[in-house]
């Protein structure tokens, strides 16, 4: 079946530090977003990217839907980008539904 | 604007009973999607309605129901709860049910069940 993997699973930062969180999708998709997951459960979308680059502040996503991936990039993390992010792939027509990768756990220490 | 609304926001309920989960889309959005998510994992697609029709259905058992109002608002109704249905349910609205020409998905803050 389809899969949308990410990675790292798990990543621990220091305040102000930069990264980057990679997912990968084993089918063509019809769009993609990159939700943060805050520690109430709180799903908040960041970016609605089916392809090419975003930036929104801090944060940026680049699709590249010819070879299947998607990256967020993180910069001068602060202690709030804290909690986990996920990726999400759309499958339209008889699915019509989001698949979530596995998720990565951002812990950004002061 | 309101964003995507959900009732209750916790839930305790003994195995064997019936649950009902409240959600009331952005508005003017018309399709609403319900997700599960476990502890430790990513959500899982449970349903999507658009237009008072249902328009995809998840792998989830048939104890698991939904409908959409002519307002847009929706229900799931999960019969005969088990442990295993312990969870935070989210319920997601768009504009349509099909995303080519969206904005994306915006989720409420969940439903957490407990199943004791």
């Amino acid at each position: 079946g389809i899969q949308v993997e990410q990675s790292p699973p798990d990543l621990i930062l220091q305040e102000g530090a930069n990264s980057t969180l990679r997912c990968n999708f084993s089918d063509s998709v019809n769009n993609l977003q990159w939700f943060h997951q805050n520690p109430w459960g709180q799903l908040i979308n960041l970016f609605y990217i089916p392809s090419g680059t975003k930036q929104n502040g801090r944060l940026s996503a680049t699709t590249v839907a010819t070879e299947r991936y998607s990256l967020l990039y993180i910069s001068s993390s602060q202690t709030t980008d804290s909690g986990v992010y996920f990726c999400a792939a759309f499958y339209g027509g008889a699915t019509n539904k989001l698949i979530f990768g596995t998720g990565t756990l951002l812990a950004v220490q002061p | 604007d309101a964003g995507v609304t959900q009732s209750p926001t916790h839930l305790i309920k003994t195995r064997g009973q019936h649950v009902t989960l409240r959600c009331s889309p952005i508005s003017g959005h018309k399709s609403v999607s319900w997700y599960q998510q476990v502890l430790g994992q990513g959500p899982q697609f449970i349903f999507q309605y658009y237009e008072k029709e249902e328009r995809g259905r998840g792998n989830f058992p048939d104890r698991f129901s939904a409908r959409q109002f002519p307002n847009y608002s929706s229900e799931l109704n999960v019969n005969a709860l088990l442990l295993g249905d312990s969870a935070l349910y989210l319920c997601a609205s768009s504009l349509r049910s099909s995303l080519q020409t969206d904005y994306g998905y915006t989720f409420g803050s969940g439903t957490r069940l407990t199943v004791v």
